[in-house]
């Protein structure tokens, strides 16, 4: 089955800091993404990247940088954290080829003060 | 507006009792994933479906591209089957969503005994 894991599970950041949030993929796959949740909401797409040292922003890029240094590992970086930034981030991968499942980490809850 | 739509939102169900959820998509979707995400936050991958139907014990899915739609059938509510359901769509190549799944809001399921 397929494994993301993500680091830290749960982060309390102060306005104003850098935050960097890692994501690494077991599954060889191509395809990494990242995802927040609000509360009570759905999920939508922040940065997204189909191969090592290349990323592409997703719905919501604003306020987010991505890395992508290898294909195991994927990092979502916010430069200056804000208010509005707390919430659930997901990390997930897919293998993008012939099948496009895609496979959730288990989150990391941010929270900004 | 939304590119994909659940309903019911939220729903209350008899332990033993049958229901069914609805996604309707106004994006070209090519495939569909239906996923549980459980009190703890963790995003359990339901189905992935191209257009047609699969079943999993209890649960029963269906994916319908031509009408733009998606169902996801439960049979026999169980006090496990609580928590919220997402639908996911994936576009074609040309839709702007290819590899990329755009989520629903949401329906909040309560199994109660």
């Amino acid at each position: 089955e397929a494994a993301v894991t993500q680091s830290p599970r749960s982060k309390v950041a102060v306005t104003g800091g850098k935050v960097t949030l890692s994501c690494h993929q077991t599954n060889n796959h191509d395809y990494m993404y990242w995802y927040r949740q609000d509360t009570g909401h759905g999920l939508r797409l922040i940065h997204y990247s189909y191969v090592a040292d290349s990323t592409e922003k997703g719905d919501i890029p604003d306020g987010y940088k991505a890395s992508r240094p290898s294909q195991e590992n994927f990092s979502l970086i916010l430069e200056l954290a804000s208010l509005s930034q707390t919430a659930v981030y997901f990390c997930a991968s897919s293998d993008g080829q012939a099948n496009t499942e895609v496979f959730f980490g288990k989150g990391t809850r941010l929270t900004v003060v | 507006g939304d590119k994909v739509k659940q309903s019911p939102s939220a729903l209350s169900l008899q332990e033993g009792t049958n229901s069914a959820l609805r996604c309707n998509f106004s994006i070209a979707a090519t495939t569909v994933q239906w996923f549980l995400q459980n009190p703890r936050g963790s995003l359990i991958n339901l189905f992935y479906l191209v257009p047609g139907t699969k079943e999993n014990g209890r649960l029963k899915s269906a994916f319908d591209s031509k009408e733009s739609y998606s169902t996801l059938h439960i049979r026999d509510a169980q006090l496990e089957d609580s928590g919220t359901y997402f639908c996911a769509a994936e576009g074609g190549m040309l839709s702007g969503s290819f590899n990329k799944l755009t989520f629903g809001a949401g329906t909040r399921l309560a199994v109660c005994p």
